[in-house]
C-alpha cells in the first residue's frame, strides 16, 4: 500500500497567519483527498484534488480559504489562510487505494493544527 | 442531508469477548463501504470493505456485514485484544458527477477492558 508523508506533523499558528501542509506519495497516484478532523470528530472532506485540474471543494469549504495545489501525481498541498482558532483540527490527506473507487484509501498520520 | 452515521459513540468490551460496532447508512446508491481503524495520533487505517452484492465479508478476526434493505453496516471483531482500542469509522464510497468521494460516519470508539 501506499506510504504517505505529511509535513508538518504539528504546528502551533497564530490567528490570521497561514500555513501550507506538504503530502507526498511514495508512489504515482490519480485521486487525492483532502479531510479535516476536528477534536473527537469524525472526517469531513475538504475538497479532492487530481493532477492537471482544480480541485474539487465540499459545500462549506472555499478556495481562498482552503487553496490546494497538486503539480504532480505524488505530491499535494493544503493551505490554512488566514487562520482563526476555528481552524484548530487535524488536517488528513489521504490517496485512492490500488482498486480505485472500489480499492479504499490510505492516510498519512495527519497535520495538528492549533491556533492561538 | 444524506448521512452515515453510527449507532454507539463508546463501546466498551471484555478483552477476549467479540465487539460489535454498528453504522447506518442512508444513500441507497452507495455500493462500496469501508471500515477504518483510527489509533491515537494516527491516520485512519483500512480494516476491510465490501462491496454492495455482498451481504458478507470476512477477514482476519473481523467480519463485516451489510443490509441494504435498512441500509446498515456492522464490523464484528472476534476475540477483541488491548491492541483494538481504537476508533472504528465506517465510510461510503458515494459515485458523484463522474467522480467519487467517501463519507464519513461519527466514529465509535472502542474501548477493551482487562
Amino acid at each position: 500500500s501506499a506510504v504517505i508523508s505529511q509535513k508538518p506533523s504539528r504546528d502551533i499558528c497564530q490567528r490570521g497567519t497561514s500555513l501550507t501542509i506538504q503530502c507526498q506519495v511514495d508512489s504515482q497516484v490519480t485521486m487525492m483527498f483532502w479531510y479535516r478532523q476536528q477534536p473527537g470528530q469524525s472526517l469531513t472532506l475538504i475538497a479532492t484534488a487530481n493532477q492537471g485540474s482544480e480541485a474539487t471543494y465540499e459545500s462549506g469549504f472555499v478556495i481562498d480559504k482552503f487553496p490546494i495545489s497538486r503539480p504532480n501525481l505524488t505530491f499535494s498541498t493544503l493551505t490554512v489562510s488566514n487562520m482563526s482558532p476555528e481552524d484548530s483540527s487535524i488536517y488528513l490527506c489521504s490517496v485512492e487505494g490500488a482498486g480505485g473507487p472500489l480499492g479504499g484509501q490510505h492516510f498519512g498520520d495527519g497535520t495538528r493544527l492549533s491556533i492561538l | 442531508g444524506e448521512s452515515v452515521g453510527l449507532h454507539l459513540p463508546t463501546l466498551s468490551v471484555q478483552e477476549g469477548d467479540n465487539s460489535i460496532i454498528n453504522c447506518a447508512y442512508s444513500n441507497s446508491a452507495s455500493d462500496y463501504f469501508i471500515w477504518y481503524k483510527q489509533e491515537s495520533g494516527k491516520g485512519p487505517q483500512f480494516i476491510i470493505d465490501i462491496r454492495s452484492n455482498m451481504d458478507k465479508r470476512q477477514g482476519q478476526r473481523v467480519t463485516v456485514l451489510l443490509n441494504k434493505t435498512v441500509k446498515h453496516l456492522s464490523l464484528q471483531i472476534a476475540a477483541t485484544q488491548p491492541g483494538d482500542s481504537a476508533v472504528y469509522f465506517c465510510a461510503e464510497n458515494r459515485v458523484t458527477s463522474g467522480t467519487y468521494k467517501y463519507i464519513f460516519g461519527t466514529g465509535t470508539r472502542l474501548k477493551v477492558l482487562a
